[in-house]
């Protein structure tokens, strides 16, 4: 199993700022994912990073926006930048077990833009 | 692209009853996630299939490559049951597709 911290567990923004999230992993994985779940909505894949390469972006999400780091095989952030109101959810970072598949996820950090 | 969907979105019960959440995918996955989120957003996977049949406790997960469906029922069903239960196709190195959810209340 895999234990997923992140920071910051919720915050509330002003528009046009941007606001970096944190995750950390208490093991070392390949790939780590990150995923939006909007108001009242199902979770929607944002982009998938890999250690040492560009993170892969699913349509309709683009690096200017959601620019993310994975400087290790532990540690992972996406920054949301240049916030409007409709950036409103919870953003949660997962991984998958490296021998069984599993998917484990971080507890989300809700965001609120004002 | 893979498209998931669920039935029912939503569901009340009373508590002891016996509950099936459907899922159906439309193109060849992976693997098929199960997943249950409790209120305040977090996010804990029930099971993880394949092929054929897992049971945990009082879950037990189904699944039918050929009809490329999916079924989580749970036996005995109690209030402390309630949550949003996900089921999600993919994974490996392309990340999960998400179904919407099924809402689930069992009331005492």
């Amino acid at each position: 199993s895999a234990v997923i911290s992140q920071k910051p567990s919720r915050d509330i923004c002003q528009r046009g700022t941007s606001l970096t999230i944190q995750c950390q992993v208490d093991s070392q994985v390949t790939m780590m994912f990150w995923y939006r779940q909007q108001p009242g909505q199902s979770l929607t894949l944002i982009a998938t990073a890999n250690q040492g390469s560009e993170a892969t972006y699913e349509s309709g999400f683009v690096i200017d926006k959601f620019p993310i780091s994975r400087p290790n095989l532990t540690f992972s952030t996406l920054t949301v930048s240049n916030m409007s109101p409709e950036d409103s959810s919870i953003y949660l970072c997962s991984v998958a077990g490296t021998i069984t598949g599993e998917q484990f996820f971080g507890p989300g950090t809700r965001l609120t833009v004002l | 692209k893979n498209e998931v969907e669920q039935s029912p979105q939503n569901l009340t019960a009373q508590e002891g009853e016996f509950i099936t959440i459907n899922c159906s995918y439309s193109v060849g996955i992976s693997a098929l996630h199960w997943l249950q989120q409790h209120p305040g957003g977090g996010i804990v996977s029930l099971f993880m299939l394949s092929s054929g049949k897992k049971k945990h406790g009082r879950l037990i997960a189904t699944i039918n490559i050929q009809e490329k469906h999916s079924s989580l029922h749970i036996t005995a069903s109690h209030p402390r049951d309630s949550a949003v239960y996900i089921c999600a196709g993919g994974g490996g190195a392309d990340g999960l597709t998400f179904g919407k959810g099924t809402h689930l209340i069992i009331q005492p």
